[in-house]
């Protein structure tokens, strides 16, 4: 099936320190978004991503939508102690019905 | 006013039994989905439901069956669980091709 490949898989950093994590694909997608999950919750939705190339930022958040359409980043700067938890990218392919694809997660430490 | 709810949040049950796990979401979205999370933390989906109608189905066992009484519910009833099927079912809901809002999760533990 359908892969993505999200890196790093977990990071350790100080308060403070920029974050940045990034998924890979073989296969182009229509949509890219971003996600924290917090311990006991449902993932929550941070970015999401419709255009080959943009780039959008939420508050300390920024993603782009890669221009091949097969990968995207999410950065944090100035991560805080809140920021702790799991980052997912999801993509959905071109002629889908919804359907999203998961990367495994990047995990976040931080700090204080 | 929770967007997308489930229950219940924790459902701990021995192997063999039958259970259901319910979905509701009130942000008028057409289409509902569920999703399976490993204890690796693997987001996986299983089913989607677009006015009714069954639109995605990914290689889930027949043991797991998806039921939706209206458009702003979609239940999952699971058959003879087995120890394998402990993970933590998340239901979704979006505008069919839209963002997906997620609810809070249901941790499902076999013994």
């Amino acid at each position: 099936g359908q892969q993505l490949n999200q890196s790093p898989q977990s990071m350790f950093i100080q308060e403070g320190e920029d974050v940045s994590m990034n998924c890979t694909s073989s296969s182009i997608f229509n949509t890219w978004l971003w996600y924290k999950q917090d311990p006991g919750e449902g993932p929550v939705l941070l970015i999401a991503l419709y255009k080959a190339g943009e780039l959008t930022s939420n508050g300390r958040l920024t993603a782009q939508f890669g221009i091949t359409r097969k990968d995207s980043f999410l950065n944090i700067s100035a991560s805080i102690p809140s920021d702790v938890g799991i980052y997912f990218c999801a993509g959905q392919l071109r002629g889908s019905q919804g359907n999203l694809i998961f990367g495994k997660g990047t995990k976040l430490s931080v700090k204080p | 006013d929770t967007a997308v709810s489930q229950t219940p949040k924790y459902l701990v049950t021995q192997m063999g039994n039958d259970k259901s796990i319910k979905c509701e979401q009130n942000l008028g979205h057409d289409t509902m989905y569920w999703y399976k999370q490993d204890s690796k933390k693997f987001l996986k989906i299983m089913f989607s439901y677009n006015n009714k109608e069954l639109i995605i189905n990914e290689t889930v066992p027949n043991r797991f069956s998806p039921k939706s009484p209206d458009k702003a519910h979609l239940n999952l009833h699971i058959n003879s669980l087995e120890l394998g099927d402990s993970a933590v079912y998340f239901c979704a809901s979006s505008q069919v091709g839209d963002t997906q809002y997620f609810g809070p999760g249901t941790r499902l533990t076999v013994l």
